[in-house]
């Protein structure tokens, strides 16, 4: 699988949007882009994923840049429960079952 | 909302001791993953499980490990002789249909080995 990179950290006040960053220079076409998240001491919890164009649910949003060698997973007004760290995860359409994960970006909420 | 389950929460046992972990995973779904995780360090793939077999282990998932679902709804990671270096949080995951689709994960065992 390609590799991200995510920053390590990141602060954010309650009630403001939160972008959280990723690069995947190395992406190939037909890898899909997802994020999970893991808030502390739970399990990780899918949060989005999309392939070329922007995606939303009720989480959050996904946006992909044009060239794909990036992504900024958005979360709209952030709140205190989510405070956990965020992981960027390329996945090949084509092949593996497994998710590779990186060290990701604790993302703080500061009340 | 469907969710999967693990038992026990925690689990502690003496190295040489063989641990079963066990998952529910949501009921309609095909595909099973185990991945654990040691403690302040990343969440590791340990193997997936698909149609009644292997589909993909890792290197950590050597001989000592093993995987079983044993009747329609249970999904078990054995260790035969559980070593200081096994602690760690296990999660077990699952995801309908496509492998590639999104997983839904349990909320850990967590094993002490001492």
């Amino acid at each position: 699988d390609a590799k991200t990179t995510q920053p390590n950290s990141m602060e954010s006040n309650e009630e403001e949007p939160v972008h959280l960053p990723c690069n995947h220079s190395t992406i190939s076409g037909t890898d899909y882009i997802h994020w999970y998240r893991q808030l502390p001491s739970q399990g990780p919890e899918y949060v989005i994923h999309g392939l070329t164009s922007n995606v939303n649910n009720r989480m959050a949003s996904l946006a992909i840049a044009e060239d794909r060698k990036s992504s900024t997973l958005i979360l709209h007004r952030a709140t205190l429960r989510d405070a956990a760290v965020y992981y960027c995860i390329l996945r090949d359409s084509d092949s593996n079952y497994q998710l590779i994960w990186g060290a990701g970006t604790k993302l703080i909420i500061k009340p | 909302e469907p969710e999967v389950t693990q038992t026990p929460s925690h689990q502690v046992t003496q190295m040489g001791q063989e641990v079963i972990l066990r998952c529910v995973p949501i009921s309609n779904h095909l595909y099973f993953y185990w991945y654990r995780q040691i403690l302040g360090q990343k969440v590791e793939f340990l193997v997936s499980f698909y149609n009644n077999e292997i589909s993909e282990k890792s290197e950590i998932f050597d001989d000592q490990f093993s995987v079983e679902r044993p009747d329609g709804s249970n999904f078990t990671l054995k260790i035969r002789s559980t070593k200081l270096e096994d602690s760690a949080m296990y999660f077990c995951a699952s995801s309908a249909g496509a492998p590639r689709g999104e997983q839904y994960f349990g909320p850990g065992t967590r094993l002490t080995v001492t």
